[in-house]
């Protein structure tokens, strides 16, 4: 399957524990998001890495969240102190970086801090 | 901050009819693409669009750029059970992906 690998799918924390959300991109993309999604809401853009770089983390808290995509091995976006509101599905999508080039997505990790 | 307000925002029709859902913003956008989600997957790239005023068809579903490049529209002929799902729009600037509200459609057999 060379398409975008997310894992776990799931994970259940306790409040105060810490989240870490792994995303292997398709073969040949560069180019990482990583957006979170309530339910019944659309997504909200929080993270936009390449290689070794973070572009632009807007769309991230600046506590508690931080987001990597190494030389080597998959992205990874953490979750530090997690709290009941971090609770959702979080999505990972990648990009061979070109104009106007389609997002693919993982099929998500489901959060559930309890 | 760019917003893209999607309607409506859910949608329950009987097979066979037909409907179109919008995608509006007060930014202009290099290019917008459509997506389709379905329940515990990621979603899925339908059409790009680019140009002011494109017109794009795939089967039953048009997709329309306004001319301005600030708002969509979305329509499907004849609906069918299998296009079920959650349509989300997309608007591009440089790199940034900007997702819509999100349009939940139910087509009932």
């Amino acid at each position: 399957n060379a398409g975008v690998m997310q894992n776990p799918r799931h994970l259940v924390r306790r409040r105060g524990q810490e989240a870490r959300l792994r995303c292997s991109p398709m073969k040949g993309h560069s180019h990482v998001y990583w957006y979170r999604q309530l339910p019944e809401e659309g997504l909200k853009f929080m993270v936009y890495l390449q290689k070794e770089n973070i572009i632009d983390e807007s769309g991230m808290p600046k506590e508690r969240f931080s987001a990597e995509f190494p030389k080597e091995g998959p992205s990874i976006l953490r979750i530090q102190q997690v709290v009941r509101g971090d609770s959702a599905a979080y999505f990972c999508a990648s990009s061979p970086g070109s104009d106007n080039s389609p997002l693919h997505f993982g099929n998500g990790t489901r959060l559930t801090v309890t | 901050t760019q917003l893209l307000e999607q309607s409506p925002q859910f949608l329950s029709i009987q097979e066979g009819e037909n409907l179109t859902v919008y995608c509006n913003s007060s930014s202009v956008f290099s290019s917008l693409q459509w997506y389709r989600q379905e329940p515990g997957e990621g979603p899925v790239l339908l059409v790009t669009v680019v140009t002011g005023g494109e017109v794009k068809k795939l089967k039953r579903l048009t997709f329309q750029f306004g001319d301005a490049r600030k708002d969509s529209s979305l329509h499907i002929t004849a609906a069918q059970p299998g296009d079920t799902g959650l349509y989300l729009c997309a608007g591009i600037e440089t790199y940034k992906y900007i997702f819509g509200t999100g349009t939940r459609l139910k087509v009932l057999a």
